[in-house]
């Protein structure tokens, strides 16, 4: 089956700086997406992302399908934005990363 | 707003007892669902695919007699886990396609299970 990688796998940051999240998967793919999942659990969609780049506030996601690889930008990051970031793939039966796991430090 | 509803919330149940959670699309009808589980600290593993009106397919290594799938309507999908055992306690999440955009998929807030 598609294997999802992602990395870092943890990452530490101090409030107002950016980072980049990165996802490599291992066969071409008709859905990709981002998710943040907050501290009770919840999976909060972030973008929906099979190709090309979308922006939405301080976060942003660029997806190479060709390269088979997507980004997550988030700009001046802020201790709310601490969690763990999925990146899944897949149309239907999604295939998960292992995520990364943010701490922004005020 | 959510889209996608889990019921119960977390529940605690006995080794040897079952205990179901339910699944709900909100506002649209999703024929097909999707039941996960996630470990402490791990990523989430699809468990299986809730197809409505027939039988679930499970994923390799998932027993289905022990975890049952019923897709009764096409806003509802419930998991029932059978003689549950303390290995079973885990974070169960589902999801469903609302197909607006796609294959976009949106997810449950999920069911803490822990049985004792």
């Amino acid at each position: 089956g598609i294997q999802v990688e992602q990395s870092p796998p943890d990452l530490i940051l101090q409030e107002g700086a950016n980072s980049t999240l990165r996802c490599n998967f291992s066969d071409s793919v008709n859905n990709l997406q981002w998710f943040h999942q907050n501290p009770w659990g919840q999976l909060i969609n972030l973008f929906y992302i099979p190709s090309g780049t979308k922006q939405n506030g301080r976060l942003s996601a660029t997806t190479v399908a060709t390269e088979r690889y997507s980004l997550l930008y988030i700009s001046s990051s802020q201790t709310t934005d601490s969690g763990v970031y999925f990146c899944a793939v897949g149309t239907g039966d999604m295939r998960f990363g292992a995520g990364t796991r943010l701490t922004v430090k005020p | 707003g959510a889209v996608v509803s889990q019921h119960p919330s977390r529940v605690i149940c006995k080794s040897g007892t079952s205990v179901k959670i339910e699944c709900r699309s909100l506002d649209f009808q999703a024929t097909t669902m999707f039941w996960y589980r996630q470990f402490p600290k791990q990523s989430l593993m699809l468990m299986a695919t809730s197809n409505e009106g027939s039988k679930a397919t499970y994923e390799q290594g998932v027993e289905k007699d022990k975890f049952l799938i019923n897709h009764a309507s096409l806003t509802l999908s419930t998991l029932t886990v059978t003689s549950a055992h303390p290995e079973d306690s885990s974070f169960y999440i589902c999801s469903a396609i609302r197909g607006l955009t796609g294959y976009e998929q949106y997810f449950g807030p999920g069911t803490r299970l822990t049985v004792t």
